[in-house]
């Protein structure tokens, strides 16, 4: 059965970057078929899809944290890891981490249908 | 691109069915063009749970009184004969093809009466 575990600090200051890991149990984050997702959840408040990645590495971002966010895998801990630069309290969130299924004529285009195994995510407050 | 609409809250009393409604944007790029739509049952405090995907489909273990369904740009889940553990937020979400990506709806809190 797989299992996603986040870790990583909870508390980030202002203008750091906050770093996130999430280890997969069960699994391999090296077979198709799957991406490997960031979704987060500010307090209170809805869902926010932060991006994915591939096991060929190919990673799709939210176009709103772009510029400040870096997703990648380490296959050899079986292992992907969320890197945003820059943060503000906005940042302020529940961070999950989620397998995240592709139908097998999308996966190359980077079209996924279901985040179907989530982490049990993890708090992060940004503050000085 | 926002996210898709939902209602804020829908209630209903046990045994009874309620319809949760996921409206899309006013084109082809999200539920009403993809079947690519998914739901998730988020209790307090937890993480959210796959209820449905591919519009109609449910993971195993989960209780056919699920379903779901879509007529043009609206997606619909549907919980019949509603329990008193089915109290929680619902969340649709879409693959997109705008330069979002994947998008989620604003979520509905279930009430049980």
């Amino acid at each position: 059965q797989v299992q996603l575990q986040e870790s990583g600090p909870g508390l980030v200051k202002p203008s750091q970057t906050l770093s996130l890991t999430c280890t997969v149990s069960g699994g391999s984050i090296s077979s198709g078929g799957y991406y490997w997702s960031w979704i987060r959840q500010h307090p209170g408040k809805g869902l926010e899809w932060i991006g994915y990645i591939y096991y060929s590495g190919s990673t799709y971002h939210n176009p709103s944290l772009k510029s400040r966010l870096s997703i990648s895998l380490d296959t050899s801990k079986n292992q992907f890891s969320l890197k945003l630069s820059s943060v503000t309290a906005a940042d302020t969130a529940v961070y999950y981490c989620a397998r995240t299924h592709c139908p097998s004529t999308s996966c190359l285009l980077g079209r996924v249908d279901a985040f179907d195994i989530w982490g049990q995510g993890t708090m992060v407050t940004v503050s000085s | 691109q926002s996210a898709l609409t939902q209602p804020a809250s829908v209630s209903g009393s046990p045994g009874q069915s309620i319809t949760i409604s996921c409206t899309g944007t006013n084109s082809d790029s999200d539920v009403g063009g993809y079947n690519y739509v998914s739901w998730y049952q988020q209790h307090p405090g937890k993480a959210p749970k796959l209820m449905i995907y591919d519009v109609s489909n449910r993971p195993s273990g989960v209780s056919n009184r699920f379903s779901g369904s879509t007529s043009g740009n609206t997606a619909s889940l549907t919980i019949s004969g509603l329990q008193a553990e089915d109290e929680a937020d619902y969340y649709c979400s879409s693959y997109t093809s705008s330069s979002l990506l994947y998008v989620f709806g604003t979520g509905t809190k279930v009430t049980v009466l």
